[in-house]
């Protein structure tokens, strides 16, 4: 079970828009950034959005993301058969032992 | 081009003992936090531990504490995994991951296969 939730599936045809919601608390998105990685299959996560809403060089501006309170969302307008992959949100918690990453359980995202 | 590499995956029996290592290149490897993800056959990434730059501060998902012990070695740009005491659920791909504290964890290593089975 993880701390940040996720639709464990978003769907979409060609063009369209879809949205992945990240649902978490106080403790950590509503206090710290929120990130999203995009996983194609069989590869390492690739940062998508850092700081709520920011774009790393490279990554097309279909993609954004926002956060309000102690959710986030992150959208993908114009879909493309090659934005078919598994999202996940993450942002940092805090222990006993210091602040460490937590991440969503993921949403597979499937062009139809 | 700033690259990750992990190495040291394979298959062990539960009890067993495993050695992850991971290979930085191309960046000042001892300016960054560390950390180690890992992801079980057909489920989401999961925190396992991470590392300070000067190993000041370490830490663990309770999953792992008390099994496993990060390390890591400036001089060899090197970061480490001993994971003691494996269970059948600690299958996974172990990814290493750059942190960053702006961008999240920017840079990932392409993954190493743990597999612990009888």
């Amino acid at each position: 079970q993880s701390v940040l939730t996720q639709p464990p599936s978003a769907s979409g045809t060609p063009g369209q828009r879809v949205t992945i919601s990240c649902s978490g608390s106080r403790s950590n998105i509503g206090s710290n950034s929120v990130y999203w990685y995009q996983q194609l299959p069989g590869t390492a996560p690739k940062v998508l959005i850092y700081s709520n809403n920011q774009r790393p060089s490279g990554v097309p501006e279909r993609f954004s993301g926002s956060k309000s309170g102690t959710s986030a969302s992150l959208a993908i307008s114009g879909l493309r058969s090659e934005d078919e992959a598994d999202y996940y949100c993450a942002t940092w918690d805090d222990n006993l032992s210091g602040p460490h990453v937590i991440f969503g359980g993921g949403t597979k995202l499937t062009v139809l | 081009e700033v690259l990750l590499v992990e190495s040291g995956g394979g298959l062990v029996k539960p009890g067993g003992s495993l050695r992850l290592s991971c290979a930085a290149s191309e960046f000042t490897f001892s300016n960054y936090n560390m950390d180690w993800v890992r992801q079980a056959p057909g489920k989401g990434l999961e925190w396992v531990s991470s590392i300070s730059s000067t190993s000041s501060f370490i830490n663990y998902a309770d999953s792992v504490k008390g099994r496993f012990t990060i390390s890591r070695d400036n001089a060899k740009n090197s970061l480490y995994l001993h994971m003691n005491s494996l269970r059948v659920d600690d299958t996974a791909v172990y990814f290493c991951a750059r942190e960053n504290s702006f961008y999240g964890l920017d840079v990932w290593g392409q993954g190493t296969t743990v597999t612990v089975s009888s």
